[in-house]
This record gives structure tokens, C-alpha cells and sequence, in this order.
């Protein structure tokens, strides 16, 4: 059965401070996975997307990096600010033709001053 | 460049009313995908349209239906509501169904009582 499983579900940590979400993921066949940050009330934004070859990528302070071995992929946010309040959702897709996406339930990050 | 448009943002239906969704993708955009949001489930995906054809649907009764007319825009409808379809209805859009970047729109809040 595909599915995408992301921890911690929630995570507080103070600002300034780094931190590291984790996604994984039993998905096949694999096409990318993506990051999408969910401000509260807003529609998702897409912070990364990662094919099998990519082994890391970055957007700012975010960096995603993919393990296709081990099917895991992490976001790491570095010297998090309050504006990186907000959940972030791992998506993987199963197959570049079908198009059909797998989401994860998202980890609600709250950065505290 | 506008992004993403869906209205209305917020409506409020009783129990076996039905209701239609609109969504307007980024011009250029042929692709479009709804999504079902609520706290306890996560993002969930509705139905997929490319060129005025659905192209994958998600595990939803028939009460929920959609379509594509030529310029791209979308509408959902659901029919004979009830109170568990109460969530945040997110629209995307994309170039190219499957492995394209998607963009969301801000959503479509719908309170059943």
C-alpha cells in the first residue's frame, strides 16, 4: 500500500533554532517527492521537488534531502524565524504518468520567540 | 502573473443542500486537481482534470463530482451535503498532470450545519 508517513507530528522550538523534519515513504513506483508549506488558513506552497537522482536541494533556509534506498526524505530548517510557523507536508508521486499523488498527514512546526 | 483563484472562500450550507466550488488555474495551466482538508485527515486528494478530462480520482463517494470546461477553469460539486464534508476545499493547478509543480489556491472553506 502506498503511503507517506511524516514525524514528528508537531515540533515547538525557539527562534534561531534549527530543526529537522522527517518524511518516509513506501511508494512505488517512485517519481518525486515534494515539500509544501501550509501557512494556517492559506493554501499549501511548494518549497522543493526532488527526482530519484537528486540527493539534496535547497530553497533558502530549507533543504530537503532524498534517500531513494531507504525511501526516507528529511526538510531541514536552519535558524528558524516566527514566519516558519506552519505545517509542512511531505507529497510523494507514484508514478510520472498516472500523476497520482501520495500525501503525508504534515508536521505542524510552531517557532516560539 | 495571477496565481490560483477559488471562490467563494467561505460559505456556509445546511445538511442535504448541495454546493458548487469554482477554481480559476494560472493561465497556461491545463491541469487541475481538487483536494479534501480537514484536521483529522490530512490533505486529501478529490479528482484530477486535464484538458477537460478526469484523469484520476481519489476514494470519495459519487456525491462528489467535478469538471473542466475549455479555458481550464474547474468546478466541483457536492451533492446532498453532510456534516462530515465540513473542511477546506483546496484547488491546484499545473502545467502537465502528474510530476508538474503544483500551485494551490488559498481554498474554499465549507461549514455544514
Amino acid at each position: 500500500k502506498n503511503q507517506v508517513e511524516q514525524s514528528p507530528q508537531s515540533l515547538i522550538i525557539l527562534e534561531g533554532k534549527n530543526c529537522t523534519l522527517q518524511c518516509n515513504y513506501t511508494v512505488s513506483p517512485f517519481s518525486n517527492l515534494r515539500w509544501y508549506k501550509q501557512d494556517t488558513g492559506r493554501g499549501p506552497v511548494s518549497l522543493t521537488i526532488m527526482t530519484f537522482s537528486e540527493n539534496t536541494k535547497s530553497n533558502g533556509r530549507y533543504t530537503a534531502t532524498l534517500d531513494a534506498d531507504t525511501k526516507q526524505s528529511s526538510l531541514h530548517i536552519t535558524a528558524s524565524q516566527l514566519s516558519d510557523s506552519a505545517s509542512y507536508i511531505c507529497v510523494v508521486s507514484a508514478s510520472s504518468n498516472t500523476g497520482k499523488l501520495i500525501f503525508g498527514q504534515g508536521t505542524t512546526l510552531q517557532v516560539k520567540p | 502573473k495571477a496565481g490560483v483563484t477559488q471562490t467563494p472562500r467561505y460559505l456556509i450550507k445546511t445538511r442535504g443542500q448541495q454546493v458548487t466550488l469554482s477554481c480559476s488555474p494560472i493561465s497556461g495551466h491545463r491541469s487541475v486537481s481538487w483536494y479534501q482538508q480537514t484536521p483529522g485527515q490530512g490533505l486529501q486528494f478529490l479528482f484530477e482534470y486535464f484538458s477537460e478530462t478526469q484523469r484520476n480520482k481519489g476514494n470519495f463517494p459519487g456525491r462528489f463530482s467535478g469538471r473542466q470546461f475549455s479555458n481550464s477553469r474547474s468546478e466541483m460539486n457536492v451533492s446532498t451535503l453532510e456534516l462530515g464534508d465540513s473542511a477546506l476545499y483546496l484547488c491546484a493547478s499545473s502545467v502537465l498532470s502528474g510530476t508538474g509543480e503544483l500551485f494551490f489556491g488559498e481554498g474554499s472553506r465549507l461549514t455544514v450545519l
